[in-house]
Parts: structure tokens; C-alpha cells; sequence
């Protein structure tokens, strides 16, 4: 069995500026997915960014990048130019490749505040 | 595209009801899932189903039904609620696991949650 934890609760962030969230993950899989997903007050789920552990470069989205440590089992997620519309929780989440039936193990999440 | 509905968005039930959470995609995807969230521990899924006519237990089962008479649709049932069922519940779908080379047909499609309060 997979777990995901997200040890920040909680983080707050200046416009403009970056954040790090942080994500570590405990498997015995060689190869998966791992996603950032956003969850805004709206509560909708919005997928951010997906990174392939076969795959050594790490995943970028416009401002949103990630550092893959496959060896560290990291997956942190930077915010860069941090903007209002940020302000959501940000889920880590871990998709074995061979999963019977796609199925996702979530962390806890990350509370991130942008501040004007 | 609709994409993932969700019916009804909030409920409120009295200890020992029952009620019916309905899910729709129109994506003709082959998996849906049904999770429950809860404050500090992310998302559990509860059921899902990799296809019409089937459904298997996720991670928190116990007290739920499910069914996925239509591959359109997966229901979750509570027969008699409790305080504990308490929670903000997401349908999500995805397609099948026939991987080619990218994580696309991974991601998950996430309806916009339903609020259940148990009193």
C-alpha cells in the first residue's frame, strides 16, 4: 500500500512571490504518476501539474513546477509569481502505473494563502 | 461537455435515513469513483468501479452502497446515516488503463462535490 503525506498544513505567501509545497511519498513501485491537484473555495478538484517517474526532467506548468526526487521519494510542488487566484488546498496524489482501476492515494493537503 | 455532475450539492439527514448521491459523466469514461473528504486527511476513496455492472470496496466502505447499472452513472448509497458520514463526498471518472506511453489517461476527472451533513 501507498501512503502520500503533506507535512505543511498550512502556508502563506506574498503576491508575486514563490512558495514550496512539500510531498513524500512511501512505495514499493518502480514506476507511477504523481499530480498536484488544486482545490480552490469552490471546492472543485483541478488537476495542476502530473509528473511520469520514468521520466528524469521535471514537469512544469506555466508557473507551476515541480522537483521530482525519485531516489528521496519527493515530489515538491513550486509556485512561482504567486497570484490571488492561488489560494486553495494543494493535494499531492500517487497513481501506481500498473493500479487496477486507476485508483489514487491522496495526502492530507496543503492550505496555501495568497496575501495582496 | 458537462463533464461530472453531482446531485444533489447539499443534503442534510437525521441519524438513520437514507439517502441516494447520484453521479453523471459524459465523457464515456470506463472508471468512477466515489470519495469522501474530511478536514486534514485528504481524499479517501470510499467505491468505485472500472466498469458497467461492476464495483469493488476503495479504502472506507463500510456504510455505503454502490451501483453502475449505466456507465454513465455510479451511485452512492447510505441505508442508515450516521453523524460519521458527515462530509463534503466527490465523484470523480477517468478512462481505462490501457497506458500509451503518457499520463494523460491517468488523470482523473472530479465532479464539484456534494456537502452531507448527518444530525
Amino acid at each position: 500500500a501507498q501512503t502520500v503525506t503533506q507535512s505543511q498544513p498550512e502556508m502563506s505567501v506574498q503576491e508575486a512571490e514563490t512558495v514550496t509545497l512539500s510531498c513524500t511519498y512511501d512505495t514499493s513501485e518502480n514506476n507511477y504518476y504523481l499530480f498536484w491537484y488544486k482545490q480552490p473555495p469552490s471546492r472543485q478538484m483541478i488537476l495542476v501539474i502530473r509528473q511520469e517517474a520514468y521520466k528524469q526532467q521535471n514537469a512544469t506548468e506555466n508557473r507551476f513546477s515541480v522537483n521530482f526526487q525519485k531516489a528521496a521519494k519527493s515530489f515538491s510542488l513550486k509556485i512561482s509569481d504567486s497570484q490571488l487566484g492561488d489560494t486553495a488546498m494543494y493535494f499531492c496524489a500517487f497513481l501506481p502505473r500498473e493500479a487496477a482501476g486507476n485508483k489514487l492515494t491522496f495526502g492530507g493537503g496543503t492550505r496555501v494563502l495568497v496575501k495582496p | 461537455n458537462a463533464g461530472v455532475t453531482q446531485t444533489p450539492k447539499f443534503r442534510v439527514l437525521k441519524t438513520g435515513q437514507s439517502m441516494t448521491l447520484l453521479c453523471a459523466q459524459d465523457m464515456n469514461h470506463e472508471y468512477m469513483y466515489w470519495y469522501r473528504q474530511d478536514p486534514g486527511m485528504g481524499l479517501r476513496l470510499i467505491h468505485y468501479s472500472v466498469g458497467e455492472g461492476t464495483t469493488a470496496k476503495g479504502e472506507v466502505p463500510d456504510g455505503y452502497n454502490v451501483s453502475r447499472l449505466k456507465k454513465q452513472n455510479f451511485l452512492l448509497g447510505l441505508e442508515s446515516a450516521a453523524p460519521s458520514q458527515t462530509s463534503v463526498y466527490f465523484c470523480a471518472s477517468s478512462p481505462d488503463t490501457r497506458w500509451e506511453g503518457s499520463g494523460r489517461r491517468s488523470e482523473q476527472f472530479f465532479g464539484p462535490g456534494t456537502r452531507l451533513t448527518v444530525l
